[in-house]
């Protein structure tokens, strides 16, 4: 298994409370990735880094920012939670460039916002 | 149109059948496309990657690739309950950053 451990695996705050979800890695993979997944959706991209401190916007990145300031940790910060970012959030890694690189998954995080 | 369609299901098929899993995607600059299996309440892991036309098989895993007609299928032969999850497509555009299109996944259903 990929090496991936997100943190934490559970979690229920409330309303316009901070959160932030941690990703590390031991494979010292380049790119990683928050997605959320909620049903009839599928997996969609939050934000993604392709190295430390370079980090760009998916397609659902309003709410979330992110940070990397080492390469095995990538965090997730919901500044002001609302009920709508209830959902299972995964991190991903994806090794160098080309385009035969599979995304590997850590075991998510469902965050419940009350 | 979605980037990623596969059916929802759920596909229902007897144990020892063979289980049939489509996808179709609209990018025709995709170039590499994945098969993640997805139990119910745990991530998706990687089963298939397919780059070429063509078929590739793994065990009793079979990935098809057309890229003509922007289809892109898995057979499971054998089937058994253990193989009942949701099975996701995803599709990677060529070079960029590395941005994977995922389909919605379709569920699987192996009666034993």
């Amino acid at each position: 298994d990929a090496g991936i451990t997100q943190s934490p695996r559970h979690k229920v705050t409330e309303t316009g409370t901070p959160v932030t979800l941690r990703c590390h890695q031991t494979e010292n993979h380049r790119y990683m990735y928050w997605y959320r997944q909620d049903p009839g959706h599928g997996l969609r991209l939050i934000h993604y880094s392709y190295g430390v401190k370079d980090t760009d916007k998916g397609e659902v990145s309003d709410g979330y920012s992110v940070s990397r300031s080492k390469t095995e940790d990538f965090l997730l910060t919901l500044e002001s939670a609302t009920s709508s970012q209830t959902s299972v959030y995964f991190c991903a890694i994806s090794d160098l460039d080309g385009d035969n690189q599979p995304q590997h998954f850590g075991d998510g995080t469902r965050l419940s916002i009350l | 149109q979605k980037e990623v369609e596969q059916n929802s299901g759920p596909l229902s098929v007897p144990e020892g059948a063979i289980a049939s899993l489509n996808c179709t995607y609209s990018d025709r600059g995709s170039q590499s496309f994945f098969w993640y299996r997805q139990y119910s309440g745990k991530s998706p892991e990687l089963i298939m990657s397919i780059y070429s036309n063509g078929d590739k098989e793994d065990g009793r895993f079979t990935a098809q690739l057309n890229k003509a007609s922007q289809y892109v299928s898995l057979l499971i032969r054998d089937s058994q309950p253990s193989d009942s999850a949701t099975y996701l497509c995803a599709v990677k555009r060529s070079g960029g950053y590395q941005k994977v299109t995922f389909g919605t996944g379709t569920k699987l259903q192996v009666i034993p």
